[in-house]
């Protein structure tokens, strides 16, 4: 069960590139979502989606954005990244009856 | 909204001592509460969770009380080992709102 699968784990990007962050899982879960962990500020949610065809904004969305095709994938992109989007971003999907969130490996963004 | 506040690290301890990470969260209604944990280099996992008021959970030696009287659900283990070292994150679910502590840094030494 491969569960939450994040790519890439590694990338560096000069300022205004433009990249996207992979997401899949596997265990039919409809609420996904996007963080970002940067040191002393714990999680914060960039957008989520609660099914496929839906999104939304969470804490911190400029400068992302995302789609929901499928249940399985939700992608993150970067449409023109800056050196304030450095972080480790992390994506995680919500088991609904439980309220565990089940998160990816992360994925450690320089932007130079 | 809802909020959580977890007491800052980061936390030194020898090995066997006993460990508390403070947490108080703010929230309408009945939420859930959640301590996932983080070793280094991985993402985070669920470490244990608690559905409603006074239930504890438990998980390798881990235990937290959901106290709503006190809005409280900090984390205890009685004798902590090296491989306890990792970030521990405090955070409540509350119809599909989630919300994080800001995470505590634990190193065990041995």
């Amino acid at each position: 069960n491969a569960g939450v699968t994040q790519t890439p784990k590694f990338q560096v990007l000069k300022t205004g590139q433009s990249m996207t962050l992979q997401c899949a899982q596997d265990m039919n879960h409809e609420y996904m979502s996007w963080y970002r962990q940067d040191p002393g500020m714990g999680l914060r949610l960039i957008h989520y989606s609660v099914g496929a065809g839906i999104t939304d904004q969470g804490e911190v969305p400029n400068g992302y954005n995302v789609s929901r095709s499928t249940t399985e994938d939700f992608p993150l992109r970067l449409l023109s990244a800056a050196p304030s989007q450095t972080s480790v971003y992390f994506c995680a999907s919500l088991a609904g009856v439980t309220g565990e969130l089940f998160f990816g490996e992360g994925s450690r963004l320089t932007v130079l | 909204g809802d909020s959580v506040t977890q007491m800052e690290g980061p936390v030194t301890l020898s090995e066997e001592a006993f460990l508390t990470i403070n947490c108080t969260y703010t929230a309408t209604g009945y939420p859930s509460l959640f301590w996932y944990v983080q070793y280094p280099g991985e993402g985070l996992q669920l470490l244990l969770k608690a559905t409603k008021a006074d239930d504890k959970g438990s998980n390798k030696g881990f235990e937290a009380t959901y106290r709503k009287e006190t809005t409280s659900f900090h984390l205890e283990k009685g004798s902590v080992q090296v491989s306890d070292s990792a970030v521990y994150f405090c955070a409540l679910h509350n119809d599909y709102k989630l919300s994080f502590g800001a995470g505590t840094t634990v190193t065990v030494r041995a």
